[in-house]
């Protein structure tokens, strides 16, 4: 298995553009995660889904921020318009079920600059 | 407010010597706690889970306690490698869904 895919692996961008991050999660995992890593505050949950359903949102900052999950096999992370903040590294984990017991697997993530 | 805490300074050691990090969380009551290791350019990497009724676990090299009267688990690396460089979270959820990281420990184990 290939893992979780993201991409792109490096974005960057001007404030005000739109940023599409990425995501494949790994075959037959039913729960999909959102994060962000900065130095300052570490990896924070921004959404999660399970079965494509999003389930828990309120890690997401802003109106700006949006995710969506169409079918098992792709997720995407939408910022418009993009701000300096928004830059982190942004990382997408699936799970197989729907524990928290149940191991997370991170994908290599999405370094994000927005001059 | 839930938080979850990890020494921020990084834990420099001697190759042979034990690590011990450190994790202490408050309003949390999770059932269980997970350990991550993350290496730069990264994502995290599940190493270990602990439920509440373990106290103790061990894989390998690596052990971990997990003391809920404390609130507070502790995560040690035997015998350490320089190898074993690299940054270590713990994570625990209150929801049973999603899990919530510490900022992490950077460790250096020098030859």
């Amino acid at each position: 298995d290939a893992g979780v895919i993201q991409s792109p692996r490096h974005e960057v961008t001007e404030m005000g553009q739109e940023v599409t991050l990425r995501c494949k999660p790994i075959s037959g995992h039913n729960s999909l995660f959102w994060y962000r890593q900065t130095m300052m505050r570490g990896l924070e949950l921004l959404i999660y889904f399970n079965n494509n359903v999003p389930i828990d949102d309120s890690g997401m900052p802003e109106d700006r921020f949006s995710a969506k999950m169409p079918n098992a096999s792709f997720s995407t992370l939408k910022i418009q318009p993009s701000e300096p903040r928004d830059s982190a590294v942004y990382f997408c984990a699936s799970r197989p079920g729907q524990g928290s017991t149940d191991t997370q697997y991170f994908g290599p993530g999405t370094r994000l600059t927005v001059l | 407010s839930q938080k979850i805490e990890q020494n921020s300074e990084a834990l420099n050691i001697q190759e042979g010597k034990t690590a011990t990090l450190t994790c202490n969380y408050t309003n949390y009551s999770p059932a269980y706690l997970q350990w991550y290791r993350q290496d730069p350019g990264r994502g995290p990497v599940f190493l270990l889970l602990i439920r509440e009724n373990e106290k103790e676990k061990r894989k390998e090299r690596l052990k971990v306690t997990f003391d809920t009267t404390l609130k507070q688990s502790l995560f040690h690396i035997t015998a350490s490698q320089p190898a074993d460089s690299a940054t270590y979270l713990c994570a625990l959820s209150n929801s049973g869904y999603a899990l919530n990281f510490g900022k992490g420990t950077s460790l250096l184990v020098t030859p």
